[in-house]
């Protein structure tokens, strides 16, 4: 079956440092990767996605994510941390069954 | 524009009570989505519809019941709800079910409370 781990309950970062919530994927055949945010009593919020092509992608908020086939990775990234980023990142993918399979989620805390 | 809205933002109900969650798109998708999220967990597919009819049912017991009257609005009729169904049910649309890649975007959801 098609699964993501984040292997991170939650992620510190200081204000102004660059910022890794990681995600691991398996899946057969093409993966079909994305992350999503979710801010306190809110629903998810669209950041970017992997479908084919650039390892590099780039999404809202000044995120990115780096796809790593070898490594089966799909790390989400950003230069330069806000406090305003502290929120539950969603990694997930999509399944054999078209369905949208969520990681656990990783808290992040931006500190000022 | 990429919103979903959701109605009402709070719903407290009894047991015995019958209430109804509301979503709304208007994005032209034709698929639209219930998962129901726990505090600090991932969300659980509950429904799908495509094309205003239900593709995905995921065992969700009958006392939650979905309609899609057209294809801007999907529905979520309770009735005898448990304390444990107490959860942030969020709703969500895109553009078309089966395409691979296809993005889902989010309501901000309805925080249910059933005493």
């Amino acid at each position: 079956a098609q699964s993501v781990a984040q292997p991170e309950d939650q992620v510190n970062v200081a204000e102004g440092n660059p910022l890794t919530v990681k995600c691991t994927y398996s899946v057969s055949g093409n993966p079909y990767l994305f992350w999503y945010v979710q801010y306190p009593n809110r629903g998810l919020q669209f950041l970017l996605k992997y479908i084919t092509g650039d390892n590099l992608v780039k999404g809202s908020y000044g995120f990115e994510a780096e796809f790593n086939k070898s490594q089966t990775s799909f790390h989400l990234k950003k230069p330069s941390a806000l406090v305003s980023d502290s929120a539950l990142y969603f990694c997930a993918v999509r399944d054999r069954d078209d369905k949208i399979i969520f990681g656990k989620g990783t808290r992040l805390h931006i500190l000022p | 524009d990429t919103e979903v809205t959701q109605t009402p933002k709070h719903l407290v109900m009894g047991m015995t009570n019958k209430k109804s969650l509301k979503c709304e798109q208007h994005m032209g998708h034709r698929a639209m989505y219930w998962y129901k999220q726990k505090a600090k967990k991932p969300p659980e597919l509950m429904f799908v519809y495509s094309y205003e009819k239900l593709s995905i049912n995921e065992s969700v017991p009958s006392r939650f019941s979905p309609e899609c009257p057209n294809s801007s609005l999907l529905n979520l009729h309770l009735h005898a709800l448990q304390p444990e169904d107490s959860a942030l049910y969020l709703c969500a649309s895109s553009q078309d079910y089966l395409i691979r890649t296809d993005t889902q975007y989010f309501g901000p959801g309805t925080r249910l409370t059933v005493l």
